[in-house]
């Protein structure tokens, strides 16, 4: 059963375009939801993560908006670069089990110049 | 602060070898370390969870006697693939998370087996 389901798989954006990934999660239990950069041969990190109890959390470049009655997520990659041509997922885990996360498929971006 | 090393970062061994991958905790006492498998354009799997000085917990599927995980201090756990195959090539990545830092997981750099 996939928790955590991401979409698109991949997604070509323009330079200077907004980059959007979106995840539903099915599990109402969730309370953590983070969002990984992964570069070809590199484990990933974490960009920014976000608890349900606010809708929208901004960092630079990079906003979650949290949806919790459709159990939904996002990530928005303002003014796209290049440079943030990676792979991202989205995760979700809940609180007192055991700090485990829970992974979406995975969208791969590609910024053009 | 929060930083996990692995090593190594790439080894190519024959079939029917073992090879140990370590994880380390470098700036952290880790309450826990995560073992993930990944295939290329794929996401990662959990492949187990251990704590310092308790057997690890491994995900369904996942041949415990095939992965061998110690985890002997709070700074680092190993995996040994042992009896290595071709099909065991991949990308392992390890992740730690700490007191304090509740979800929160820190990851490795990944380590890429190739079994000839």
């Amino acid at each position: 059963q996939q928790q955590v389901k991401q979409s698109p798989q991949s997604l070509i954006v323009q330079k200077g375009g907004i980059s959007i990934i979106n995840c539903a999660y099915e599990n109402t239990a969730f309370d953590y939801f983070p969002w990984y950069q992964q570069f070809p041969g590199k484990g990933p990190a974490l960009l920014i993560a976000i608890r349900p109890d606010v809708s929208e959390k901004k960092e630079g470049r990079f906003t979650i908006s949290f949806n919790k009655s459709a159990k939904q997520f996002s990530l928005h990659i303002m003014d796209s670069q290049p440079g943030d041509s990676a792979t991202y997922f989205c995760a979700a885990s809940k609180l007192n089990a055991g700090n485990m996360l829970t992974f979406g498929g995975g969208t791969r971006l590609m910024v053009k110049p | 602060g929060a930083v996990v090393s692995q090593h190594p970062s790439r080894v190519i061994c024959k079939s029917g070898t073992s090879v140990k991958i370590e994880c380390r905790s470098l700036d952290f006492q880790a309450t826990t370390m995560f073992w993930y498998r990944q295939f290329p354009k794929k996401s990662l799997m959990l492949m187990a969870t251990s704590n310092e000085g308790s057997k690890a917990t491994y995900e369904q599927g996942v041949e415990k006697d095939k992965f061998l995980i110690n985890h002997a201090s709070l700074t680092l756990s190993t995996l040994t693939v042992t009896s290595a195959h071709p099909e065991d090539s991949s990308f392992y990545i390890c992740s730690a998370s700490l007191a304090g830092r509740p979800n929160e997981q820190f990851f490795g750099p990944g380590t890429r087996l190739t079994v000839l």
